[in-house]
């Protein structure tokens, strides 16, 4: 069954450095979202991105996020200078279309394993 | 703003009995309702999902019902198996939105 798949599974990095986290989408999908969840909280919506631009962003998607779909397999999900507060289980997560233009079941979301991302 | 609540964070079942999570919102747009189910160290897997034109929708040992006028949705699981044990999160959405809104989730212990 496709999948969607994540790198690195674990990334730690020190506070104000980048980093890029990688999805791979289910390859015939064509909406793209990212999600992270703070150890013990709930999971909170990021971006969601469509032909090459992003479609929605949440308050917590400020200039220090951009993502990218730099080649027809990869998106990513860059933070320009890490904060403490960052540090996270940063999920990506691929639809074949968005909900409101076709059947419930081609719209399902299906998630990657995430990436945990420890800022120090 | 916790738009999407699940008011239990863990609830223990026996093996073969019905385990209930319940999950309430509080945005009356909302009109697009799934459970997903995650296992440690891994993503949120989609279980089931119910439009609010309906009030019920059954998938094998899964059943989701939809209050609207209490905002209120469950997820029946009959009969309960040890390997169901995950922490489950309910989630939301609007017709014309394109993000979900997550509760924080049960975590589900299915005792054998």
């Amino acid at each position: 069954e496709p999948e969607v798949t994540q790198t690195p599974s674990h990334q730690v990095t020190q506070m104000g450095q980048e980093v890029i986290l990688r999805c791979v989408p289910i390859s015939n999908h064509l909406y793209f979202y990212w999600y992270r969840q703070i150890l013990g909280q709930k999971v909170e919506f990021l971006v969601s991105f469509y032909n090459n631009e992003i479609s929605e962003k949440s308050e917590i998607f400020d200039d220090q996020f951009s993502v990218e779909r730099p080649d027809g397999s990869n998106f990513t999900l860059k933070i320009r200078s890490t904060k403490l507060e960052d540090s996270a289980m940063y999920f990506c997560a691929s639809s074949e279309r968005p909900r409101y233009a076709s059947t419930f079941r081609t719209d399902t979301q299906y998630f990657g394993p995430g990436t945990r991302l420890t800022v120090l | 703003d916790q738009q999407v609540k699940q008011n239990s964070p863990s609830l223990s079942v026996q093996e073969g009995r019905i385990s209930i999570l319940n999950c309430d919102y509080t945005n009356s747009m909302f009109d697009y309702f799934l459970w997903y189910k995650k296992y440690p160290a891994e993503g949120p897997t989609f279980l089931i999902s119910i439009s609010s034109i309906k009030d019920k929708n059954e998938d094998g040992r899964f059943t989701v019902f939809l209050n609207k006028s209490a905002k209120h949705l469950s997820l029946h699981i009959v009969p309960s198996q040890p390997g169901d044990s995950a922490v489950y999160f309910c989630a939301a959405d609007t017709t014309m939105g394109n993000q979900f809104y997550f509760g924080t989730g049960t975590s589900l212990t299915v005792i054998p």
